[in-house]
């Protein structure tokens, strides 16, 4: 059973518009959450990151926002740019066993010009 | 700096042969992952070496796959014999020691196709 989710397999957005990237998990044991961004033939690169302890992270054009309570995670891109057209992961792990990933299936991003 | 390699980048096989996947993980690091993307869908852990050790294998499928890491350097995966399910790619990732804020690198993967 999966323990992350991303329920949007994909999300067309204008070029300098916001995007939001949704997930959500199920696990409460989860300390840390991370977004990873991949285009095709590549392997996942780091985005950012937040703790349990945070409710956001800013990053540039990039933050993430975090409801535990709700366990849900967000990432927003603004403004999103052709360039961030990609497959974004959202991952979990536990302070325990800090780098075995939780993935979720992926949202594609398209960034129209 | 290289950052981790992958090889082969594709593999077709047909059901019953044996594939054997390598990882050069980014020098230095000595936390080794094998994840692996079926379908589309998310991408799931594998196994997680310390070294030439095995920490984590809770994530490995069944006994037809077997990952090796020869003197904590470069770890290989070999899948013996393939079935049609093991159609994916396979992701292998490096890290320092583990801890907040640690970031694991990911190569490019091996798509691996059995038909």
């Amino acid at each position: 059973d999966q323990q992350v989710k991303q329920n949007s397999p994909s999300l067309s957005v204008q070029e300098g518009r916001i995007s939001i990237l949704n997930c959500d998990y199920t696990n409460s044991m989860f300390d840390y959450f991370l977004w990873y961004k991949k285009y095709p033939a590549e392997g996942p690169t780091f985005l950012i990151s937040i703790s349990s302890i945070k409710d956001k992270n800013e990053d540039g054009r990039f933050t993430v926002f975090l409801n535990k309570s709700a366990k849900h995670l967000s990432l927003h891109i603004v403004p999103s740019q052709p360039g961030d057209s990609a497959v974004y992961f959202c991952a979990a792990s536990t302070l325990y066993n800090f780098n075995k990933f939780y993935f979720g299936s992926g949202t594609k991003l398209n960034v129209k010009p | 700096e290289a950052g981790v390699t992958q090889f082969p980048s594709h593999s077709v096989i047909e059901k019953g042969q044996t594939v054997t996947l390598r990882c050069d993980p980014i020098s230095g690091h000595d936390n080794l992952y094998w994840y692996r993307r079926v379908m589309g869908k998310e991408i799931k852990f594998l196994l997680h070496f310390v070294k030439e050790s095995k920490q984590d294998e809770s994530g490995m499928p069944n006994n037809r796959f077997l990952a090796e890491r020869t003197g904590g350097t470069y770890s290989t995966l070999k899948v013996q014999p393939a079935e049609l399910e093991d159609s994916g790619v396979y992701f292998c990732a490096s890290s320092q020691a583990p801890g907040w804020g640690t970031e694991a690198f990911f190569g490019q993967g091996t798509r691996l196709t059995v038909v």
